[in-house]
């Protein structure tokens, strides 16, 4: 099975700040990494697929990349609406897992 | 827009069947074009997907619970169902319910999640 290591597991940050989130998987999955985003209390919600590529509606400050098994999920300008916790989840083959999480808090 | 409504007993005794219900809107689980799929979250927790199904009635699961699993599909009400067997206390979490994109298999709508505890 494919493991995915997310770093860090929580981070501190203000409004206004830029953050960048990794997920490093077990070996090469070419770019079949998504991200959520789940607020407290809720369900998670899809915010890029396909490592880079932004969910409709999405807001732009939001964006994603992939450099060998290295995944990157990188939020500009941080609005109060994006302190949450934040998981990658890999899609290259079955089963498909996720990342422990990342805690992004003031 | 679509919507998935998950629903059944918060609670369960150890060794027992845990039985949940999603109920689909403003989609159809017959059409081909999605999986739908379960995934759980104990408190605290990362996220642990629990298997799948297809409209066509094919099924995947997680080795790490396919022995106890069950997903099945009710095309005449739109819904489909989780089964897990033998539950103990590790078993206890918030369990969602979620359409899954057949291609690059990302999950692009949630329920709001049920939290099902295992305890006598």
């Amino acid at each position: 099975d494919i493991q995915l290591t997310q770093s860090p597991s929580s981070l501190s940050a203000a409004v206004g700040d830029s953050v960048t989130i990794t997920c490093r998987a077990s070996q090469i999955i070419s770019s079949f990494v998504n991200w959520y985003q789940q607020r407290p209390g809720k369900a998670p919600e899809l915010l890029i697929y396909a490592a880079s590529n932004l969910k409709s509606g999405v807001p732009s400050r939001f964006s994603g990349s992939v450099s060998g098994p290295n995944f990157t999920l990188s939020i500009s300008s941080l609005q109060p609406e994006d302190f949450a916790i934040y998981h990658c989840q890999q899609s290259y083959s079955s089963p498909v897992s996720f990342g422990g999480g990342t805690k992004v808090e003031f | 827009q679509v919507q998935l409504q998950e629903s059944g007993p918060g609670l369960v005794k150890p060794s027992q069947t845990l039985s949940l219900t999603c109920s689909v809107s403003g989609d159809s689980v017959s059409i081909g074009r999605y999986y739908w799929s379960w995934v759980r979250q104990p408190a605290g927790k990362g996220l642990e997907w629990i298997g799948r199904i297809y409209s066509g009635g094919s099924t995947s699961y997680n080795p790490s619970l396919k022995s106890r699993v069950t997903v099945s599909l009710d095309t005449s009400t739109n819904q489909f169902s989780l089964r897990l067997s033998s539950v103990t206390a590790a078993d206890t979490a918030v369990y969602y319910c979620a359409r899954e994109w057949g291609v690059r298999r990302y999950f692009d709508s949630w329920g709001q999640g049920t939290l099902v505890a295992v305890s006598s």
